[in-house]
């Protein structure tokens, strides 16, 4: 299956850790990116390639993977960073799935 | 720097068409495909598929074939996408997005076309 499933939603306290996870049967053949939305803004990418941070993202967004799942990992989580945040990986046939999202909330 | 501009907030009754255009600048229109994105209300985002920007061949993901067509004016740089038979579960953003310089991933995104279908 293609498919990648993520869970709904995420609660966190500020200062505290926040994983997401995303899982798929293509994950480990294919790179996973991460992307963060706010409310009303297009995505912007957080991690690439399964483990690498782009320039201007904060260090306390990280990434992981073990066999058929990827998680994003942002420590000492801030109000800021909550969001939603999405997967995205390659199918079989070379083109794009999203996955189906988990909203973070920083309570 | 790569920009790409959408055009704006369109209303149109179901059966009618509509055009959404992407606009890119800040680089070679024709060396990168450009990916269309969609996104219901409160929902996800889902990949409808993308166009080949030197052949201008589209490739259509599961779910967006039939009504969807994907299109270019390389004159001017842009992409549109044009949904037919417009049914009110076409309500959503539709996105344009580039991928980056490796073709690896959507890296850059227009702001976003909200498309509204009512009677």
């Amino acid at each position: 299956s293609d498919e990648l499933t993520q869970p709904p939603s995420v609660s966190v306290s500020p200062g505290q850790t926040a994983r997401i996870t995303c899982s798929g049967d293509a994950l480990p053949k294919q790179y996973a990116y991460w992307y963060l939305q706010r409310p009303g803004q297009a995505p912007v990418v957080v991690i690439k390639r399964d483990i690498e941070r782009p320039s201007g993202i904060p260090e306390r967004f990280s990434g992981s993977t073990s066999g058929t799942t990827v998680t994003l990992t942002i420590s000492g989580v801030q109000a800021e960073d909550e969001a939603d945040y999405y997967c995205l990986s390659t199918d079989s046939s070379g083109g794009y799935v999203f996955g189906t999202g988990t909203k973070v909330t920083v309570l | 720097q790569v920009q790409l501009v959408q055009s704006g907030s369109e209303l149109k009754k179901p059966g009618a068409s509509v055009k959404v255009s992407c606009k890119a600048s800040g680089y070679t229109f024709t060396s990168y495909s450009l990916s269309w994105v969609r996104q219901a209300p409160g929902q996800g985002l889902e990949w409808m598929g993308w166009i080949n920007t030197n052949t201008g061949n589209p490739t259509y993901a599961q779910g967006f074939t039939g009504r969807f067509v994907f299109s270019l004016d390389t004159s001017v740089s842009t992409s549109y996408l044009q949904i037919t038979s417009l049914k009110a579960e076409d309500t959503a953003v539709y996105f344009c997005a580039r991928v980056d310089d490796d073709s690896a991933y959507l890296l850059y995104w227009g702001q976003g076309a909200l498309v509204t279908v009512s009677s």
